[in-house]
């Protein structure tokens, strides 16, 4: 069964300095991997996706995310947080088969400090 | 810019009670999902709906819920007779043909007491 970790409960960081939020997953072969942002009372916002091609992802809001098959590993990146980045960040994990139901890690909660 | 979108955003309703949750889904989708994510815990997927039909549920997904696609617009979850157990946030969510990625709801806050 698919998998996702997200070791990360809590991360504080500075406002401007860069960000990396891990993400693993466990799945037999290639998946459709997510990361999605949930601020305060508000719904799952889609950042970026990977399935193909370029493992180095762009998404909105500045945000990357690079796929290692490797190491079976998906981490968010932003170069420079922004205090409005203060939210959780969820890793989700799909397949190519069936109809795509989503499996979710348990989220990373960003706060950003002056 | 099209969204899901999901109405009552906050429900509270007594043990043993009858709740539909609405969701309008974005307009040429045709893969419909619901997820949950009770307090403090991950998101779950629930059930996923196709041509009109259940495609594939978790083990949540009992006798006690239903989905139903009553016109070309909403997509509804209920739930027969609530348990403490399903306060949560249920999230609705679509999908366009050959897309891979879904779009979700901001989400309906089920509390029942």
């Amino acid at each position: 069964a698919q998998s996702v970790t997200q070791p990360d409960i809590h991360i504080t960081v500075s406002e401007g300095a860069s960000l990396e939020l891990r993400c693993n997953y466990s799945y037999g072969a290639t998946p459709y991997l997510f990361w999605y942002v949930q601020s305060p009372g508000q719904g799952l916002q889609l950042l970026l996706k990977y399935f193909s091609g370029d493992t180095l992802v762009q998404g909105i809001k500045g945000f990357e995310a690079e796929f290692k098959r490797s190491q079976s590993s998906f981490n968010l990146r932003k170069p420079s947080v922004h205090w409005s980045d203060a939210a959780e960040y969820f890793c989700a994990v799909g397949w190519s088969g069936g109809y795509q139901k989503v499996t979710f890690g348990t989220g990373t909660k960003l706060q950003v400090i002056p | 810019e099209p969204e899901v979108t999901q109405t009552p955003s906050h429900q509270v309703t007594q043990m043993g009670q009858e709740v539909i949750l609405r969701c309008v889904p974005i307009s040429n989708h045709l893969y419909f999902y619901w997820y949950r994510q009770i307090l403090g815990q991950k998101v779950e997927f629930l059930v996923s709906f196709y041509n009109n039909e259940i495609s594939e549920k978790s083990e949540i997904f009992d006798d006690q819920f239903s989905v139903e696609r009553p016109d070309g617009s909403n997509f509804t979850l209920k739930i027969r007779s609530t348990k403490l157990e399903d306060s949560a946030m249920y999230f609705c969510a679509s999908r366009a043909d050959k897309a891979v990625e879904q779009y979700f709801g901001p989400g309906t806050r089920l509390t029942v007491t």
